[in-house]
Parts: structure tokens; sequence; C-alpha cells
């Protein structure tokens, strides 16, 4: 079956501009969940989705914001992009979000 | 200090030879999972624990909830296996997030 596919791979933006990043789960998962990766902090959680719902969220300023749609396929959207913002973003989709995860590919960016 | 420690940081392996990667965590979970993660950032789970061991080929992850510690081991390594590892906890709590992640151990295998 198909693996997480996540949306575009790598993007450049400028400081000030919005960003929407995409994400496909597996077929069948309901839990969808996003991290931010960067040389400094190493992965962190950003927030997770189950059957269109947030039911959790990491420390992450109100920028970050994100939604999951009938199907599962989930978005994260970034606003007032900063320098910091560079970061692979990886999502990560499980069954029932107890269990297992598959990673995404992840999307790369970089803001300048 | 980080809720989820790792040792080594680095570690440079020859080929054939047995490796060992601490994880240590302190907080309460559910479950522990072991991430592999190579150059051009794809993350692959290797295994959920949350007690006991497990096996897949030549890797082997332990864990004792009582010293909140976790140990993967490959066996005869090769240099496919160079690679960053990671360990991440989810909490018993679901509280600050579903995973919270270690640093990662950069692992090199020489030929």
């Amino acid at each position: 079956k198909a693996g997480v596919t996540q949306t575009p791979r790598y993007l450049i933006k400028t400081r000030g501009q919005q960003v929407t990043l995409s994400c496909s789960p597996i077929s069948g998962h309901r839990s969808v969940s996003w991290y931010q990766q960067t040389p400094g902090q190493g992965l962190q959680f950003l927030f997770e989705y189950f059957s269109e719902t947030q039911r959790n969220k990491g420390n992450f300023p109100g920028r970050f914001s994100g939604r999951q749609f009938s199907n599962s396929r989930s978005e994260m959207n970034v606003s007032t992009l900063e320098l910091g913002d560079s970061a692979l973003y990886l999502c990560a989709s499980s069954s029932q979000g107890n269990y297992g995860y598959t990673f995404g590919s992840g999307t790369r960016l970089t803001v300048v | 200090k980080n809720e989820v420690e790792q040792s080594p940081q680095n570690l440079t392996a020859q080929e054939g030879e047995f490796i060992t990667i601490n994880c240590s965590y302190s907080v309460g979970i559910s479950a522990l999972h072991w991430l592999q993660q190579h150059p051009g950032g794809g993350i692959v789970s290797l295994f959920m624990l949350s007690s006991g061991k497990k096996k897949h080929g030549r890797l082997i992850a332990t864990i004792n909830i009582q010293e909140k510690h976790s140990s993967l081991h490959i066996t005869a390594s090769h240099p496919r296996d160079s690679a960053v590892y990671i360990c991440a906890v989810r909490r018993v709590d679901g509280s600050q997030g579903n995973l919270i992640f270690g640093k990662g151990t950069k692992l090199s295998v020489k030929p």
C-alpha cells in the first residue's frame, strides 16, 4: 500500500510570507501528527489530528496551525514566516494514534 | 534536563561489530519508539515497545520499565546501518504532545 505522502518536498519562502504543507496518510489511517526538525532543537511535536479533530498540540506559537479533512488528509499552515521556521517538517500517520507510526519523507522549508 | 536522553551522541564502528545505543527517560510512558533517519530526512519506525524485547532481523530492542531505560542493539553491523537512531517516548498521560524525542545517535559503520 502507498506510504505517507508529503508535498511539496522542498520549499523556499521569504520572511513574512505564509506557507501550507500537505500530508496524505496511509489509507485507513485516521491519525496524522506533525513534527518540526531543526539542527538545534531536534524533533519536536507540533500537533496531532484524529478524525478531523485536533487531539494534541505542542508548544509552538499560534502562527502554526493545522487541519484535517474528512479523507484524513492533513495540512499545516505557518503564517508570517520567520527565519527560524526553516526546518524539515515531517508528518506521520497511524491507525489509532497510539500505535506504530509511519512517517513521510518530509518537506524541507527554507525561509530567506 | 531533557526528558529523553540518548547515548552515545556519535558512534563509529567497523563492519561486523555489535552495536548498542542507549535511551533513558524520566517520565511515565505508555510506549517507546526507536526510529531510524537516513541522510535526506526520511524516518523509518523500527520498533514500538511497551515491555520486554523485540527482534527484527539484526536489530533487537529491549526496554526496562522499572529502570526507565531502553537499548537498541545491532548485530553484525553493516555500512548500510549508518544513520541517525532516535528514541521517542509517548507520555502515559498524553500531555505535552504525543511523542518526546531524544537528540539522536549518529552511527557510522566503516567497511
